[in-house]
């Protein structure tokens, strides 16, 4: 079975411009999460969809910040317009409804210069 | 608020037993996970405690006490592919809530 994917695995932009960020969960997850790791700090939660439906967005830092996840399969992450400190790693997981364990893509390094 | 402390980095020799702790302030208590992160790579899911005790998973075991706000991760007869980076997470039971980091600790096994 796949494990959870992410396209792409790194991406240079510069400030002002915009990114989108793909993840593909495992197929039957209706959990899907993204979290971002900035360099030197902690993962930090920003949302988390339940099939099509945004469940919780508290971590979204700002409405730069733009997910998606139409049909409730694979989500989008948009950014724009980036700016510096968005940089970091993008990561996205996937859960099984009622599972403790969540499955993490490798994530997208992202460097806004 | 919430906030998981860990120690940055615990340095161990091939062989041995290392406990890497957790310390935990939370508004809400939904379960302590553990997750293994090796360089570059996607964190991958160690264990969970729900409840004050001791879960046991191979080499690898988890501890907790609610009471004390306390949890470790225990990892025995250590080996080299074992250095990575380890974090504790509050959150993840009934499949639905968000995962909150530790710091994370830096574990590195020496020959």
């Amino acid at each position: 079975e796949a494990g959870v994917t992410q396209f792409p695995s790194h991406s240079v932009i510069e400030k002002g411009q915009t990114v989108t960020l793909r993840c593909d969960p495992i197929s039957g997850h209706d959990n899907l999460y993204w979290y971002r790791r900035v360099m030197g700090k902690e993962i930090k939660f920003l949302l988390h969809f339940v099939k099509e439906s945004k469940q919780d967005e508290s971590g979204m830092p700002n409405n730069r910040f733009l997910a998606e996840r139409t049909g409730g399969t694979y989500s989008t992450l948009k950014v724009q317009p980036a700016e510096l400190e968005d940089s970091g790693v993008y990561f996205c997981a996937s859960s099984q409804a009622g599972s403790n364990e969540q499955f993490f893509g490798p994530g997208t390094r992202l460097t806004v210069l | 608020g919430q906030s998981l402390e860990q120690p940055s980095e615990v340095t161990a020799v091939e062989g041995a037993i290392v406990q890497i702790n957790c310390t935990y302030q939370t508004s809400g208590f939904y379960g302590l996970s553990w997750y293994q992160q090796h360089d570059g790579g996607a964190p991958t899911f160690l264990s969970y405690n729900a409840l004050d005790g001791l879960e046991e998973t191979g080499r690898f075991s988890s501890f907790l006490s609610r009471s004390d706000s306390y949890g470790y991760l225990l990892l025995q007869e250590l080996q080299m592919k074992d250095s990575a980076s380890y974090f504790c997470a509050q959150g993840g039971t009934g499949g639905g809530n968000k995962l909150t980091f530790g710091t994370g600790t830096q574990l590195k096994v020496e020959l």
